[in-house]
């Protein structure tokens, strides 16, 4: 069963470039890798999906090397509003079945002016 | 769509009492997964549903967590005797059939006295 790691914390600027590794050694063949933001007193929000290689939309992009046994959430010129709890999540799908979830400790990020 | 809703979104009670917290899930979504989230252990997973039926409830952390799920757009997590260390914020989320993005509810701040 796949779990995650990732760093506690991690500051940054306003109009700098954040990049929070994940790893999850025991990533199975058909887990995916999901990244949420949580603010204070919010239930976590959906920034990004990826299988392998690089997906990239309009809030970040993910990097995940090719034996995808860690993946790299990257947050281009953050704003103080980005200041949140991103969390990791390696997710299994078994056919019609999702199969056991799990996100990670949280990385908080704070972004100073 | 209003998104996932759960209620009461704080809930104060005393040791020994009966807690129920209600969550309606995203229409069409056929997963709904219960989080219980403290600063000590972060985010766990404590129950999902597909299609009503649970899947997985190894996360509920003893018998006093009872979960149901009746129909589509219902389900409800039950502790009873409550304790103080039940206090947490638990949070409702659906997700639609073979896609991992989850939607989380606002959460209900539970207070344990």
């Amino acid at each position: 069963l796949a779990k995650t790691t990732q760093p506690i914390s991690m500051d940054s600027y306003e109009g700098q470039e954040v990049n929070i590794t994940c790893s999850h050694n025991n990533i199975a063949t058909n887990d995916y890798i999901t990244w949420y933001q949580q603010f204070p007193s919010q239930g976590p929000r959906f920034i990004i999906q990826g299988y392998k290689t690089k997906v990239t939309n309009e809030v970040a992009s993910l990097f995940i090397p090719a034996d995808r046994k860690s993946s790299t959430l990257s947050l281009p010129r953050v704003s103080l509003s980005d200041t949140a709890v991103y969390y990791c999540l390696v997710g299994l799908l078994r056919g019609s079945t999702l199969g056991r979830l799990y996100f990670g400790r949280g990385t908080q990020l704070t972004v100073w002016p | 769509d209003a998104g996932v809703i759960q209620s009461p979104r704080h809930e104060v009670t005393e040791m020994g009492q009966e807690v129920t917290l209600r969550c309606k899930p995203i229409s069409g979504h056929d997963y709904l997964f219960w989080y219980r989230q403290t600063m000590m252990r972060g985010l766990e997973l404590l129950i999902y549903f597909n299609n009503n039926v649970p899947i997985d409830d190894s996360g509920m952390p003893e018998d006093r967590f009872s979960a149901k799920m009746p129909n589509a757009s219902f389900s409800t997590l039950k502790i009873q005797p409550s304790e103080p260390r039940d206090s947490a914020v638990y949070f409702c989320a659906s997700s639609a059939r073979g896609k991992e993005t989850q939607y989380f509810g606002p959460g209900t701040r539970l207070l344990v006295l």
